[in-house]
């Protein structure tokens, strides 16, 4: 049972136009949600995380949008730049445990 | 500060073989985990550490053992490896969950076969 789905393996975007990340989740005690990006032969990193309170997190040019209702959140990175590409993972998880749950990573590719 | 290190970045093995994957921190951070990555299987929790002293399974120990060896470093050991087990590992850390999230701080990962 994948508790965290990431339906699009990739994405292409051209430079300067949005990027949207999408992730689906099954686990209705993730109360908080994180965004890791991975460059190759290099370790995930963090991104940007929300909270279950709310339904929106921004920092700089990247935003989360969490719907609870449907069990959804996406990441939107605007303006979107080359150094952009990389593998895009999300998480849950649930506060005070140990465990984030990954999704499968969404390879964003930004086109010059 | 170098952050979370691993040793080796490479490794072949024959089926059978047994290794130890080394993992430290220099953040003092007391929470220290294990992922595999597989292609199309994102990252998977093999082990965990909250605290020095403490290690708990995540979703996938089968053929492995861990040693918190002290509050910097974390190793992963395969007795006897399998083919199944060639992916490529994540060592990370993190402060102890509270009521809040907790980054984790991931390694750069150790990229072994098994032949």
């Amino acid at each position: 049972d994948q508790q965290v789905k990431q339906n699009s393996p990739s994405l292409s975007v051209q430079e300067g136009r949005i990027s949207i990340l999408n992730c689906d989740y099954t686990n209705s005690m993730f109360d908080y949600f994180l965004w890791y990006k991975k460059y190759p032969a290099e370790g995930p990193t963090f991104l940007i995380s929300i909270s279950s309170i709310k339904d929106k997190n921004e920092d700089g040019r990247f935003t989360v949008f969490l719907n609870k209702s449907a069990k959804h959140l996406s990441l939107h990175i605007v303006p979107s730049q080359p150094g952009d590409s990389a593998v895009y993972f999300c998480a849950g998880a649930t506060s005070g445990t140990y465990k984030y749950i990954f999704g499968t990573g969404t390879r964003l590719k930004v086109l010059a | 500060n170098a952050g979370v290190t691993q040793t080796p970045k490479f490794q072949v093995l024959k089926t059978g073989q047994s290794m130890t994957l080394q993992c430290a921190q220099d953040m003092n951070h007391n929470s220290m985990y294990w992922y595999r990555q597989d292609p199309g299987m994102g990252l998977r929790l093999i082990y965990y550490s909250a605290s020095e002293g403490t290690t708990d399974k995540g979703e996938v120990p089968n053929g492995y053992n861990v040693s918190r060896l002290n509050k910097r470093e974390f190793s992963l050991r395969l007795e006897s490896a399998a083919p199944s087990q060639t992916s490529v590992y994540f060592c990370a850390s993190s402060e102890i969950p509270g009521l809040t999230y907790n980054e984790q701080f991931f390694g750069p990962g150790t990229r072994l076969t098994v032949l």
